[in-house]
């Protein structure tokens, strides 16, 4: 990815248990936002966080973001089965009006 | 609700043939964007439109175009196809550049290239 990496690449867990996922980026960000992706399907909006907030919970989901590190960390909270998927962050930079992608998490929860 | 439309959701071309496909975005949202996804890939920012006039471009080869018409539907033109253009290729659409609420992206078009 151009922008940013995402850690880790993949990540297995059972149901129940809580999932983390990290992102760093490179450029200066309007906002970050959190998409999920089922295999070979499109990508579904989860969360937006602007870059002047530091955190947002929607659901079972809660996005921390860190500007001066660069950084943001998706948790998916009791995970269930149907929560797996690849999961991307992807930043709005200021200097432009394209999305730019992380490479990607690829969650799998096991029942 | 209405989402974002795409068209066809398969092709098969041969190399060396000619693509179009279509996008239909969310009414009243101002920006078009279209993306590659190879296998195992995130997706690559190929080129966005808004209110009808291309506003960025990313790597999207000579031989591709695209363009936004007065209904706001979209379309990419894909020519002198390869191989390596084989991929899910999606369109998003947006209110407000995406600033507040983010993008809605279409299910895709599946294009193999034989």
């Amino acid at each position: 990815s151009q922008q940013g990496e995402e850690d880790p690449q993949a990540l297995s867990i059972q149901e129940g248990e809580n999932a983390t996922m990290n992102c760093s980026y490179k450029t200066s960000i309007n906002n970050l936002q959190w998409y999920r992706q089922n295999s070979g399907r499109g990508l579904v909006h989860l969360i937006l966080i602007r870059s002047n907030e530091r955190e947002k919970h929607s659901g079972r989901l809660r996005v921390t973001l860190d500007t001066s590190k660069k950084s943001s960390s998706l948790l998916i909270t009791a995970s269930r089965a149907a929560d797996t998927a690849s999961y991307f962050c992807a930043t709005d930079a200021t200097s432009g009006s394209r999305l730019t992608f992380g490479e990607g998490t690829q969650l799998t929860v096991n029942p | 609700a209405a989402g974002v439309i795409q068209s066809p959701r398969h092709l098969i071309k041969e190399k060396r043939e000619t693509a179009t496909l279509k996008c239909y975005p969310i009414p009243r949202h101002d920006t078009v964007y279209w993306y590659q996804q190879g296998p195992g890939q995130d997706p690559q920012f190929l080129i966005s439109f808004y209110e009808k006039m291309q506003s960025d471009k990313g790597s999207i080869p000579d031989r591709f175009s695209a363009q936004q018409f007065s209904d706001y539907h979209s379309e990419l033109n894909m020519s002198s196809l390869e191989l390596g253009d084989s991929a899910l290729y999606f369109c998003a659409s947006s209110f407000d550049r995406g600033r507040f609420y983010g993008y809605t992206f279409g299910s895709g078009t599946r294009l193999t290239v034989v």
